[in-house]
This record gives structure tokens, sequence and C-alpha cells, in this order.
């Protein structure tokens, strides 16, 4: 069965450094997800991505953050510049064209900003 | 704008018996999805269940129903004949059909099955 899959599963890094998550979504799926669980809370939204570009962001999405699909497999998340409160799981998810559908997640990563 | 509300925190049920997660939704959107995700403590996102704002019947799937009524703007959860490995964090979600296409998430409600 296809999947979402994601890496690393687990990422530490220190205030300030730059991180990039990385996403293969499914293969025929052309809609593009990143969202965002803080532990203990609610799945928040960062941004949709579709047809090489951005096609939603939420306002936790700022400058600091950038997203890629760099070589048409691979779906990436940059934090430019973490912060202690970038702590989280970190969400990749893909859907095809039809609006009836779920969307997919991948397992998650989680990034631990010290 | 988007809501959903999820106002069960945690809930108990003991296993084989049915339990009922609550979620309301707000939107102005005519054309929506709704769906349920499970949660294990492994951390992943399962989909469960998926129903349509124009769908007449209540979806289910296999143990899982979705008990929608529109004019109430509810959508919520009944699980049957609870097993020890329903046990997870369940979350509510609900997708704009017609535009947006993320999904706005409720704050979760924490099932725990009992023996």
């Amino acid at each position: 069965e296809p999947e979402v899959t994601q890496t690393p599963s687990h990422q530490v890094t220190q205030m300030g450094q730059e991180v990039i998550l990385r996403c293969v979504p499914i293969s025929n799926h052309l809609y593009f997800y990143w969202y965002r669980q803080i532990l203990g809370q609610k799945v928040e939204f960062l941004v949709s991505f579709y047809n090489n570009e951005i096609s939603e962001k939420s306002e936790i999405f700022d400058d600091q953050f950038s997203v890629e699909r760099p070589d048409g497999s691979n779906f990436t998340l940059k934090i430019r510049s973490t912060k202690l409160e970038d702590s989280a799981m970190y969400f990749c998810a893909s859907s095809d064209t039809a609006s009836r559908t779920e969307a997919f997640f991948g397992q998650g990563t989680r990034l631990t900003v010290v | 704008a988007q809501k959903i509300t999820q106002t069960q925190p945690g809930m108990f049920v003991q296993e084989k018996e049915a339990v009922t997660l609550d979620c309301t939704y707000d939107t102005s959107d005519q054309s929506y999805g709704l769906f349920w995700y499970k949660q294990p403590s492994s951390g992943e996102m399962i989909f469960l269940i998926y129903q349509g704002s124009y769908d007449e019947q209540n979806a289910t799937e296999g143990r899982y129903s979705l008990n929608f009524q529109k004019a109430r703007k509810s959508a919520n959860l009944v699980i049957s004949a609870s097993q020890l490995g329903d046990s997870a964090m369940y979350f509510c979600a609900m997708r704009d059909d017609t535009g947006r296409r993320a999904l706005t998430f409720g704050s979760g409600t924490r099932l725990q099955v009992q023996p």
C-alpha cells in the first residue's frame, strides 16, 4: 500500500541552526502539505503546495520557513533559524486531485530544538 | 473561518462496548468534508473515516461510523465493540471542498479502552 515517508524520524538541533525535514509523498498525488503538532496540542496547518508553488499558508508559516520540491519526488520543509518554540512533531501529507478524499499522513518527524 | 470543537479531552470505555466521541464544527461553506484521524502513542496519523457535507447517509468503515447531523453541525465518531488497540488520541478535522484544501483539526479526545 502506498504511503508517505518522512525522514528523519527524530531530529535534535541547536537553536539558531537550519533544519531540513524531508518527505516523499505518494507518487500520483499532486497536493502536498506540512502540518505541525506541538506536544500535547492539536495539529496545525502550515502550508500546502500544488503545481510547484505554495497554494496556501498559515500565519505560522513565516519567513523562517520554506518548502521545496527539488526533484519531483521529495518535498522538503526548511526552517532557517530554529527557535525553541519550533520543537514539535512535523507531519507531511499528500492527497490526490479529488476533493472528496483524505490526506495521507507520514509518520512524522519529531524536531527538538535545544 | 472553519472551527472544530472536541469537548471531551478524555474518555474511558470498557472493552467490547461502544463509545461516541463528540465533534462539532462551524463553517460558512456549503460544501465541506469531515474526517476522523487516530493518533496512537507512536505518533502517526491514521485516517479512519470521511463524511461529505452532501452525503445523505452516515459514513461507515468497519467498526467506525460517523453520526452526521448537519443541522446541528455535529459529526460524532462511534466506535463499536471497542478493542484495547483503540486506545489513542482521536482528532476530528474538516476541509472546505471548494477551495482551501488544508485540514482544520480539533483539539482531540484521548480514548482509553479498559479490559
